[in-house]
């Protein structure tokens, strides 16, 4: 069993629609990032949660650490939004690295 | 913005042979990560490297694999021998206080 899950695997949806991502892990974390990968492969940290909530844009995450529990939306989706998201959780001391879900590959059409 | 530099972003090598991948961090960043992907599946945690050492690695960094700080700027992946399922993309990453991530973008290791 994976310690980290997204859903859903995959997502479709058209422009100017609200999108929602979810993350659950189930051990315990002392940080959480949502992360963004482009087709080419490059990686970019879009936040890193701990508690409570973030935003950025037209980005927004949240977290319930007693749920163990994350999500990640996108207000007013724009094509260039296009990628796969990736929840990635922080077990231990960051020494540890960062423990990673599948991704979530994001299509948005125009 | 300061960014977390990778050579090559792609590299081609015959199954066998030993392969060096380069990383130039963020220069006040003190902590220091390799990750690999191979195709259409999750990143993976290889190793992390604190104050001139490793601090902690994973199951799948067995002893072909090295790393080290050989100049204080630059962070090297070493693969001794290597295999064809280490075909993958390796990412670098730094961070100042292992919270926060700036990852490079990435090399493609082809072994043929």
């Amino acid at each position: 069993k994976n310690e980290v899950e997204q859903s859903p695997q995959n997502l479709t949806a058209q422009e100017g629609e609200f999108i929602t991502i979810n993350c659950s892990y189930s051990v315990g974390i002392s940080a959480l990032h949502w992360l963004q990968q482009h087709p080419g492969g490059g990686i970019v940290s879009l936040f890193m949660l701990s508690s409570g909530k973030k935003k950025h844009g037209r980005l927004i995450a949240t977290i319930n650490i007693q749920e163990k529990h994350s999500s990640l939306h996108i207000t007013a989706s724009h094509p260039r939004d296009s990628a796969v998201y990736i929840c990635a959780v922080i077990r231990g001391g960051g020494a540890d690295g960062l423990t990673f879900g599948k991704g979530t590959h994001l299509i948005i059409q125009p | 913005e300061p960014e977390v530099t990778q050579t090559p972003s792609h590299q081609v090598t015959q199954m066998g042979q030993e392969v060096i991948l380069r990383c130039v961090p963020i220069s006040n960043h003190l902590y220091f990560y390799w990750y690999r992907q191979i195709l259409g599946q999750k990143v993976e945690f290889l190793v992390s490297f604190y104050n001139n050492e490793i601090s902690e690695k994973s199951e799948i960094f067995d002893d072909q694999f090295s790393v080290e700080r050989p100049d204080g700027s630059n962070f090297t992946l070493k693969i001794r021998s290597t295999k064809l399922e280490d075909s993958a993309m390796y990412f670098c990453a730094s961070s100042p206080d292992s919270y926060g991530y700036t990852f490079g973008s990435g090399t493609r290791l082809t072994v043929v």
